[in-house]
């Protein structure tokens, strides 16, 4: 069984540029979140999918957009790209536990690089 | 709101020493705690968790945490450092599928 993947791995752009990141969940799992880790930090939540919507968001600008398809794989969109936005990026899949909360399974990221 | 504090960025043990990782969280519903570790590189392991019932709760690798509510904390214990144990460890706490994590704590260890 794979568990959460993410592609690519690493990727450099330059600052104006946009960027897509894409995550497939672990099997079983329909609900995908994003994070953002930026270097010697903790991660921070973007916006979490579920049934193709954006159910929850963090506190990121607009220019921070996702997308998840009905096979529950989901994508991160960055315009506008600024140097701050160099991080790795973590996409976490959830199910629910009997006791009604949740466990997040996350993927190894990708590393960002903005020049 | 949730926060999760972790005291101490840094912490060097020897091996064969214990393992101290301090986390103290606040929660306006019944917090729902996890840890982490974070390898080089590498995303985020699930170490253990807390949800409800017995308030010491062993993980994976020989880590176990105790949720205390009347002190607001959920510290992580190793009872002896193994040079693998070398990461980055998150505290965490979750509400409606949100992770809130602390700022993390790099061990270091030393032989």
């Amino acid at each position: 069984d794979a568990g959460v993947t993410q592609s690519p791995t690493h990727l450099i752009k330059t600052r104006g540029q946009q960027v897509t990141l894409r995550c497939s969940p672990k099997s079983g799992h329909d609900t995908v979140s994003w994070y953002q880790q930026a270097l010697g930090q903790g991660p921070q939540f973007i916006f979490q999918y579920y049934e193709e919507e954006e159910r929850q968001r963090g506190n990121f600008p607009d220019r921070f957009s996702g997308h998840q398809f009905p096979n529950y794989s989901s994508e991160l969109n960055v315009n506008a790209l600024l140097l701050g936005d160099s991080a790795l990026y973590l996409c976490a899949s959830s199910f629910l536990l009997s006791g009604g909360t949740y466990e997040q399974y996350f993927g190894p990221g990708t590393r960002l690089t903005v020049t | 709101a949730q926060s999760v504090t972790q005291l101490g960025s840094h912490v060097s043990v020897s091996e064969g020493a214990l393992v101290l990782l301090r986390c103290n969280y606040s929660s306006s519903v019944p917090p729902y705690l996890f840890w982490y570790v974070q390898y080089p590189n590498q995303g985020l392991q699930l170490l253990l968790k807390y949800t409800t019932g017995a308030t010491l709760v062993k993980g994976i690798n020989g880590f176990e945490a105790e949720f205390k509510k009347s002190e607001t904390s959920f510290h992580l214990t190793k009872p002896s450092a193994h040079m693998s144990d070398a990461a980055e460890y998150f505290c965490a706490v979750i509400a409606g599928n949100k992770l809130t994590f602390g700022g993390g704590t790099r061990v270091l260890v030393k032989p």
